[in-house]
């Protein structure tokens, strides 16, 4: 089956104890994004991939790094988490755009005490 | 600042009820303008997308209506059914691009 996984779903922590949110797509997907969702501000782009090595900011990259080593992985690292970036995050993958089909993952809740 | 803004943010209606969307851009160099249906715990799916050489596009009951003098465009929900409820995003980028911006979204009801 098609899909994006993101892992884990669900994450508490507290500030400054770093933590990465795992993402990973079997559909051979050059392009890869993550998003951060809140309630009023609909979804915001943290990073995207185009492909192995490439990876540039979205609008809100601050407090965020990626890697992206394999084609199928995208991890998203928060080094030093804080309480604003209690956020509900997704991972997505699409062939090469955005401008193609995005496959979005379920979605992992972060709060941050 | 949110490069589309979307409206309202929270509509209700009856069985058969046509919920209207609407979104409205600046950057008049967009040429794709997706909308993601998102259910309760779940991550956004693609509905329906339209590039601005159309002025309108149907996919069952769903129809995009697109203004490019006015930089708008709309969602409309022909029919609506209890299983449509759901939060709809409006969605934006230019050709080719890697980035997308998004609406705030709207939470539609549809009651029974």
């Amino acid at each position: 089956e098609a899909q994006v996984t993101q892992n884990p779903r669900y994450l508490i922590t507290v500030t400054g104890k770093k933590l990465t949110v795992t993402c990973s797509q079997n559909m051979n997907h050059e392009y890869m994004s993550w998003y951060r969702q809140d309630p009023g501000l609909g979804l915001r782009q943290i990073y995207y991939s185009m492909n192995v090595e490439v990876t540039d900011k979205g609008d809100v990259p601050e407090g965020y790094k990626v890697s992206r080593k394999e084609k199928r992985n995208f991890p998203l690292i928060l080094e030093s988490p804080s309480p604003n970036q209690t956020s509900l995050y997704f991972c997505a993958s699409s062939l090469r755009d955005v401008t193609d089909t995005q496959y979005f993952g379920p979605g992992t809740r972060l709060t941050v005490l | 600042q949110q490069q589309v803004k979307q409206s309202p943010q929270s509509l209700i209606v009856q069985k058969g009820g046509i919920p209207i969307i609407n979104c409205a851009y600046e950057n008049t160099a967009f040429d794709y303008f997706p909308w993601y249906q998102q259910f309760p715990g779940k991550g956004p799916a693609l509905l329906i997308a339209i590039r601005p050489d159309v002025s309108e596009k149907k996919e069952g009951r769903f129809t995009i209506s697109f203004n490019k003098s006015a930089k708008q465009f709309s969602l409309h929900i022909m029919d609506s059914q209890p299983g449509d409820s759901a939060t709809y995003f409006c969605a934006a980028s230019m050709h080719r691009d890697y980035k997308l911006s998004f609406g705030a979204g709207t939470t539609v009801t549809v009651r029974a």
